[in-house]
């Protein structure tokens, strides 16, 4: 079974900075992989995906991410955050093996300091 | 267009009484789940299911019930409730396929006392 590692709970970043979320995961062959952002008091919304193709995907409100099958990771960056995009984020792992579910992260909440 | 909508926004609930988390989705999708999520845990499937007319175990499925009798709508029951089953309930919805985008609805607060 896939399983998915954010190795960072809590990730503070001033507001203009640059940011990269970490996520590993673990599978056999090549995953499909999600990140998915939630706003307090929210429910959770697509960032941007990754199943095939170019390993570099642009998601939504300036975000992208980089699968690197060498490292088994696929982080999420954005060069300049801004106080809005403070959220929890997660990451997802779903592969196309039989009736295989996503398996989503713990989540890294992010804060954003003036 | 709603998207999903689960109801109710919150509940408290005492220890062994049954409660059904209502969830409806108007974009015909043909898959839905419930997910619960804890701090620290994220979040954790508990049924799917993939059509109308089947339904599937998660990961976390003890202690909880559903059914899929129409393509709109997937209610999620707690025969008995116990106060592990205390978290905040999502439900989501996609077209089906591996690779599809779930949509997520703003989530039941429940608290079981």
């Amino acid at each position: 079974a896939q399983s998915v590692t954010q190795p960072d709970i809590h990730i503070t970043v001033s507001e203009g900075a640059s940011l990269e979320l970490r996520c590993n995961y673990s599978y056999g062959a090549t995953p499909y992989l999600f990140w998915y952002v939630q706003s307090p008091g929210q429910g959770l919304q697509l960032l941007l995906k990754y199943f095939s193709g170019d390993t570099l995907v642009q998601g939504i409100k300036g975000f992208e991410a980089e699968f690197k099958r060498s490292q088994s990771s696929f982080n999420l960056r954005k060069p300049s955050v801004h106080w809005s995009d403070a959220a929890e984020y997660f990451c997802a792992v779903g592969t196309n093996f039989g009736n295989e579910k996503l398996t989503f992260g713990t989540g890294t909440r992010l804060t954003i300091i003036p | 267009i709603a998207g999903i909508t689960q109801a109710p926004t919150s509940q408290i609930l005492a220890a062994g009484r049954r409660m059904t988390l209502r969830c409806t989705q108007d974009m015909r999708h043909n898959a839905m789940y419930w997910y619960r999520q804890d701090l620290g845990l994220g979040l954790r499937l508990i049924h799917y299911s993939n059509t109308a007319g089947t339904t599937g175990k998660g990961e976390v499925p003890d202690g909880y019930s559903v059914s899929r009798a129409n393509t709109d709508d997937f209610p999620l029951t707690l025969a008995s409730a116990v106060p592990s089953q205390t978290s905040v309930y999502f439900c989501a919805s996609s077209l089906g396929r591996p690779t599809d985008t779930q949509y997520f609805g703003p989530g039941t607060r429940l608290t079981v006392l």
